[in-house]
């Protein structure tokens, strides 16, 4: 079956490193992809693994194994705003015209503390 | 570049009526673009692909009658639901892709209240 497993709510002090865990288990790959969602917003797109290793783009890293079905969300130097839901998201093969469609996890809800 | 525009953001309608979304690409052109649907503290759930100039390819559960798409240029693609109640109620929000890795941009998203 089709999984994207990550957890519901993790809480770090401003300044500090969060890490965010995502295993999925899904029937094809093409990419995983991660979205930053503040409530009643749209996501907003924050990274893109389709190899293994890691991705950096300032503050924020991500990282993947294709063999473990593994990726991470890495938060240097929180701020405030950094409080948000942060999505992990499987993109299925491509299909026809189509590039795939995406498959999202609950969400982690990232709580910023002062 | 790759800015995706949806409006209304909030519309408030009664049982009975059809409401009409709207997303477009403003700086790009995209074939495809995707329609999904987000309960208070739940992830997206896609609902259909929406490819230009044919028919939508709507996910398992999403009744088509219902939910029409329309993606009648390559950058405008329009969601309708149709005699709307209040189950429907809901936070619609379409993406568009773009570029080489082909990522997903998504709209400000639109939020349904069906009296």
């Amino acid at each position: 079956g089709q999984n994207i497993d990550q957890p519901t709510e993790m809480t770090a002090t401003e300044g500090a490193i969060v890490q965010i865990n995502c295993t999925y288990q899904t029937s094809g790959f093409n990419g995983l992809f991660w979205y930053q969602q503040h409530a009643g917003e749209a996501p907003t797109f924050l990274s893109y693994n389709v190899l293994d290793g890691l991705e950096e783009k300032g503050r924020f890293s991500s990282f993947l194994s294709r063999s473990k079905g593994y990726s991470y969300l890495l938060l240097k130097e929180l701020q405030m705003k950094d409080s948000a839901s942060y999505l992990c998201a499987v993109r299925s093969p491509p299909e026809g015209d189509s590039w795939g469609k995406l498959q999202f996890g609950a969400g982690t809800q990232v709580v910023v503390t002062p | 570049g790759a800015v995706v525009s949806q409006h209304p953001s909030w519309v408030i309608c009664k049982s009975g009526t059809s409401v009409k979304i709207e997303c477009r690409s403003l700086d790009f052109q995209a074939t495809t673009m995707f329609w999904y649907r987000q309960f208070p503290k739940q992830s997206l759930m896609l609902m259909a692909t929406s490819n230009e100039g044919s028919k939508a390819t709507y996910e398992q559960g999403v009744e088509k009658d219902k939910f029409l798409i329309n993606h009648a240029s390559l950058t405008l693609s329009t969601l309708t639901v149709t005699s709307a109640h209040p189950e429907d109620s809901s936070f619609y929000i379409c993406s568009a892709s773009y570029g080489v890795k082909n990522i997903q941009y998504f709209g400000a998203g639109t939020r349904l209240s069906v009296l």
